[in-house]
């Protein structure tokens, strides 16, 4: 399966800053996806990263906060834009290596807004 | 809209004894897939198990079993032998390609599991 590298593995933010976290994969991916884990929670969907094209967005979550970038098939980057405490969570990189593959995840990124 | 229930919040399992975790899924959806995925304390997201709907044979990976249940829409994990590094939330989800090349995964709330020595 795929190894994914996410980075960084986790950082504390001030209230109204930006933060770009990557996603690296060792090979190409048909799909990559970003989720939100909040604390004690289960995984939420953010968005699908599409290669050379605007990233598909699930219902409450907008591009202006969660901007996404996929220059090619094997790289993603997720920025938290004007971070609020809320939105200290765990995101997660996660890709798909054919349409029918099951997902592999990164590490995940634990992110403490202050 | 697809839902994935997991009814137990948490679980306890003597070492080397056996334990079921249970879900159920909601959908309209004929083909999909089904998986189990582990995070311990480390957060990383391990795939456990996988079950294709349209196979009526249950998973097996070591000591990891599905009982698959597709008219009841039920998807349990059994460990068998259970080890203390099997401590960890357990999280079933449910994937389905929606006719295009996006699909994506639906998680229920997941199951805290606790292996004892």
């Amino acid at each position: 399966s795929a190894v994914i590298s996410q980075k960084p593995s986790r950082d504390i933010c001030q209230r109204g800053t930006s933060l770009t976290i990557q996603c690296q994969v060792d090979s190409q991916v048909t799909m990559m996806f970003w989720y939100r884990q909040q604390p004690g929670q289960s995984l939420t969907l953010i968005a699908t990263a599409n290669q050379g094209s605007e990233a598909t967005y699930e219902s409450g979550f907008v591009i202006d906060k969660f901007p996404i970038s996929r220059p090619n098939l094997t790289f993603s980057t997720l920025t938290v834009s004007n971070m609020s405490p809320e939105d200290s969570s765990i995101y997660l990189c996660s890709v798909a290596e054919s349409r029918n593959s099951p997902l592999h995840f990164g590490n995940g990124t634990r992110l403490t807004v202050t | 809209a697809q839902t994935v229930t997991q009814s137990q919040p948490e679980m306890s399992v003597q070492e080397a004894e056996t334990v079921t975790l249970s879900c159920t899924y909601d959908t309209s959806e004929s083909n999909y897939y089904l998986f189990w995925y582990k995070q311990p304390p480390s957060r990383q997201m391990i795939l456990v198990i996988r079950q294709e709907a349209y196979k009526q044979q249950n998973a097996t990976e070591n000591r990891f079993s599905v009982n698959f249940q597709k008219a009841a829409k039920s998807f349990s994990l059994k460990i068998s032998d259970s080890q203390l590094g099997d401590t960890a939330m357990y999280f079933c989800a449910f994937w389905t390609d929606r006719g295009s090349t996006l699909g994506r995964l639906y998680f229920g709330r997941g199951t805290q599991l606790t292996v004892w020595p």
